[in-house]
């Protein structure tokens, strides 16, 4: 149990759709992380917030994006769905800076169809 | 460009040997390497966290090796239990983000 919660677990959304993605961050963390992981691949990391403010993106496109809240949690909006972003989402808390213990949550399970 | 890879064979081993997992990387200046265990349809487990002016750490039967010259991690598994069964990802800090490998799945045989 990482304390990292995330929701939904799975859901298949139709190519164009939107989909927004959430997350709680263990208590005390102030950093949320989120990474793609598609079948078969390590995680690939896609943003990093952190005081509600972007604090790196990885190689994804502008439509990949992000908020975080006061109480650090965070979401994960993606527009425009292809069918390449069917994968495994996940969150990652973190307290900031380097060398600190990353905890992970389960992960949402998207399939676009 | 840079890249991180693990074994790309699957490892299969018997109850009570000893798993070594190779992580090589190029292109990379990581201020730490980590370890992760993955089981199917879950999210990454943390195990090990290993600075780059350290050699080697270990917990319980996990020992990871960080070779900065070489580029290179093992992560061996002692006396391993069918439990150890999993896929383990390398992965590299530098900055603000974690830069995996596509993962090791271990399947340990009773």
């Amino acid at each position: 149990e990482t304390g990292v919660t995330q929701s939904p677990t799975h859901l298949i959304k139709t190519r164009g759709q939107q989909v927004t993605l959430r997350c709680s961050s263990q208590s005390g963390h102030n950093t949320v992380s989120w990474y793609q992981q598609a079948l078969g691949q390590g995680p690939q990391f896609i943003f990093q917030y952190y005081r509600e403010e972007e604090n790196g993106r990885g190689n994804f496109p502008p439509r990949f994006s992000g908020l975080q809240f006061p109480n650090y949690s965070s979401e994960l909006n993606v527009n425009a769905l292809e069918l390449d972003d069917s994968a495994l989402y996940l969150c990652a808390s973190s307290r900031q800076g380097s060398g600190n213990t990353i905890y992970f949550g389960e992960g949402s399970w998207l399939t676009v169809v | 460009s840079q890249k991180i890879e693990q074994n790309s064979e699957a490892l299969n081993i018997q109850e009570g040997k000893t798993a070594t997992l190779t992580c090589n990387y190029t292109n990379y200046s990581p201020a730490y390497l980590q370890w992760y265990r993955q089981d199917p349809g879950r999210g990454p487990v943390f195990l090990l966290l290993i600075r780059e002016n350290e050699k080697e750490k270990r917990k319980e039967r996990l020992k990871v090796t960080f070779d900065t010259t070489l580029k290179q991690s093992l992560f061996h598994i002692t006396a391993s239990q069918p439990a150890d069964s999993a896929t383990y990802l390398c992965a590299l800090e530098s900055d603000y983000k974690l830069s995996f490998g596509a993962g090791t799945t271990v399947t340990v045989r009773a």
